[in-house]
C-alpha cells in the first residue's frame, strides 16, 4: 500500500509564529486530504487538494503530485491551531492511508 | 446541512461481548467508510460502503464486519471483543462512488475492560 510520512512528528510555536507541515506520500494518489482533530477526536477538514494550492484564511495547501508532497502552511498561528493534523492520501486501487500525524502545540 | 453522526459516543464493554456501532452520513451521501484510531497503530483503514456494497476492507480481522442500509446509514459489528479493540471508531462520508472528499463524524470511543 502507500506509504504516509509526515513531518515534523511534533511542533511547538510561539502565538504569532508561522509552520510548514509536509507530507510525502510513496506513490500516485488521486485524493489528498488535510485535516485537524480536535481534542475531542472531530476530524475537521481543511483541505480536499490532490494537486495545485488553496488558500483558506491564515492556512494554505499546495500538493505537487508528481513529486510525491504536500505542504499545510499555517500562519500568525494562535492558539486554537494547537491539535494533531493528518495528512490522508487515497489512489485508484488503494484505500484511504493516513500519516502519523503532526502534533502542533501553540503557547500564549 | 447536518453532519456525520455517530452513535454512541462513548461505550464500555467487557472482553468476550459484541458491540455495534451506527453512522449516519451527510443527507444525499452514499458512500461510508468506517476507520479505527489507537495511539499505537494510528488511523486504520476498516472498510468502504457504496450503495448497499462493501467496495473496500482494510487489514482486519473477520470479528469486525459492516454493512449499509438503503438510506446509506451504516454499522459496523465487532464480536468477541478484545482489550485491543478499544480505539476510538470514527465514520466519515462522501458523495458519491469514487472517494473525493470524506467529512467525519464525532467518532465512538470504545473501551473494553
Amino acid at each position: 500500500g502507500i506509504q504516509v510520512e509526515q513531518s515534523p512528528p511534533d511542533l511547538i510555536l510561539q502565538e504569532g509564529a508561522n509552520s510548514t507541515l509536509r507530507c510525502n506520500f510513496s506513490d500516485s494518489v488521486n485524493n489528498l486530504q488535510w485535516f485537524h482533530q480536535n481534542p475531542w477526536g472531530q476530524l475537521i477538514n481543511l483541505f480536499y487538494i490532490p494537486s495545485g494550492t488553496k488558500q483558506n484564511g491564515r492556512l494554505s495547501a499546495t500538493t505537487v503530485a508528481t513529486e510525491r508532497y504536500s505542504l499545510l502552511y499555517i500562519s500568525s498561528s494562535q492558539t486554537t491551531d494547537s491539535g494533531v493534523y493528518f495528512c490522508a492520501v487515497k489512489s485508484w486501487v488503494h484505500d484511504m492511508r493516513f500519516g502519523a500525524g503532526t502534533r502542533l502545540t501553540v503557547k500564549p | 446541512k447536518a453532519g456525520v453522526t455517530q452513535t454512541p459516543r462513548y461505550l464500555i464493554k467487557t472482553r468476550g461481548q459484541q458491540v455495534t456501532l451506527s453512522c449516519s452520513p451527510i443527507s444525499g451521501h452514499r458512500s461510508v467508510s468506517w476507520y479505527q484510531q489507537t495511539p499505537g497503530q494510528g488511523l486504520q483503514f476498516l472498510f468502504e460502503y457504496f450503495s448497499e456494497t462493501q467496495r473496500n476492507k482494510g487489514n482486519f480481522p473477520g470479528r469486525f464486519s459492516g454493512r449499509q442500509f438503503s438510506n446509506s446509514r451504516s454499522e459496523m459489528n465487532v464480536s468477541t471483543l478484545e482489550l485491543g479493540d478499544s480505539a476510538l471508531y470514527l465514520c466519515a462520508s462522501s458523495f458519491g462512488e469514487v472517494i473525493y472528499e470524506q467529512y467525519f463524524g464525532p467518532g465512538t470511543r470504545l473501551t473494553v475492560t
